[in-house]
C-alpha cells in the first residue's frame, strides 16, 4: 500500500543545534517533494521544494535532501531557534497538481 | 506567492445544520483551489479540487452531496458542509495552487475550525 511517514514523536532539541526531520514513503514515485511549516491552528506555509533529480536544496538555514533510491527526504534546520518550533510537513507531489501530506513532525527548540 | 483568506476562522453549529466556509485568493486569480480537512494530530487530507466554472473533483470516500463546493469566480471558492454532525468537526483548510516552471506550489489559507455540537 502507499504510505508517507514522518516521525510522529516530537523532536526536542537545544537552541543552536541542527534539527533533522525524516520523511519516508513507499509505493509512490513523486516528481517533487515539498516541505511545509504549520503552526498550531494555522494553515501550512511552503518552505522548500526539491525535484527528483536533485540531491540537495538549500535556503538560508534550511537544507533538504531527496534520495529516490531510499525513498526518503531529510529536512535540516541549522542553528535552530525557539522560533523554529512548529510542525513540519512533507508532501509528495505526483505531478498532478495534488499533494499527499505526511502527518508531520513537531519540533520543539528549547532556549 | 498568493495571499489566501478564509472566513469564518471558527464556527460552532448544531447538529443537522449547514455551514458555509469561504476561501478567497486575495492577490491571485485561481482557476484551481483545493479543500483539505485535518483532524487533530493527523495529516492534511485532500477532500476535493475546486475548479472555476466547473464541477469539483472529489477524492475517494468524500461525499459530494455532503460537502458542496462552488468555485463561482477566480477568487472565491466555498465549501458547504450540509447536515453537519459531530464527526464533521475538524479543521478545514483551502489552498491555491500556483503553477511554477515545472510544478505547482500551494498557498494555504489560515483554516476554519468547525465544531458541531
Amino acid at each position: 500500500s502507499q504510505k508517507i511517514e514522518q516521525n510522529s514523536e516530537a523532536l526536542n532539541i537545544q537552541e543552536g543545534k541542527t534539527a533533522t526531520l525524516t520523511c519516508n514513503y513507499t509505493n509512490y514515485s513523486p516528481a517533487y517533494l515539498q516541505w511545509y511549516r504549520q503552526d498550531p491552528g494555522r494553515g501550512p506555509v511552503f518552505l522548500l521544494l526539491i525535484r527528483e533529480n536533485e540531491k540537495e536544496k538549500r535556503k538560508e538555514r534550511l537544507k533538504v535532501t531527496f534520495d529516490t533510491t531510499l525513498k526518503q527526504s531529510l529536512f535540516h534546520i541549522t542553528a535552530s531557534q525557539p522560533a523554529d518550533s512548529a510542525t513540519y510537513l512533507c508532501a509528495l507531489d505526483l505531478g498532478t497538481g495534488k499533494l499527499i501530506f505526511g502527518q508531520g513532525t513537531t519540533l520543539q527548540v528549547k532556549p | 506567492g498568493a495571499v489566501v483568506s478564509q472566513h469564518p476562522s471558527r464556527v460552532i453549529c448544531k447538529s443537522g445544520t449547514s455551514v458555509k466556509i469561504e476561501c478567497r485568493s486575495l492577490d491571485f486569480q485561481a482557476t484551481t483551489m483545493f479543500w483539505y480537512r485535518q483532524f487533530p494530530k493527523q495529516s492534511l487530507m485532500l477532500m476535493a479540487t475546486s475548479n472555476e466554472g466547473s464541477k469539483a473533483t472529489y477524492e475517494q470516500g468524500v461525499e459530494k452531496d455532503k460537502f458542496l463546493i462552488n468555485h463561482a469566480s477566480l477568487t472565491l471558492s466555498t465549501l458547504t458542509v450540509t447536515s453537519a454532525h459531530p464527526e464533521d468537526s475538524s479543521f478545514y483548510i483551502c489552498s491555491v495552487g500556483i503553477a511554477g516552471a515545472s510544478t505547482d506550489t500551494q498557498y494555504f489559507g489560515p483554516g476554519t475550525r468547525l465544531t458541531v455540537l
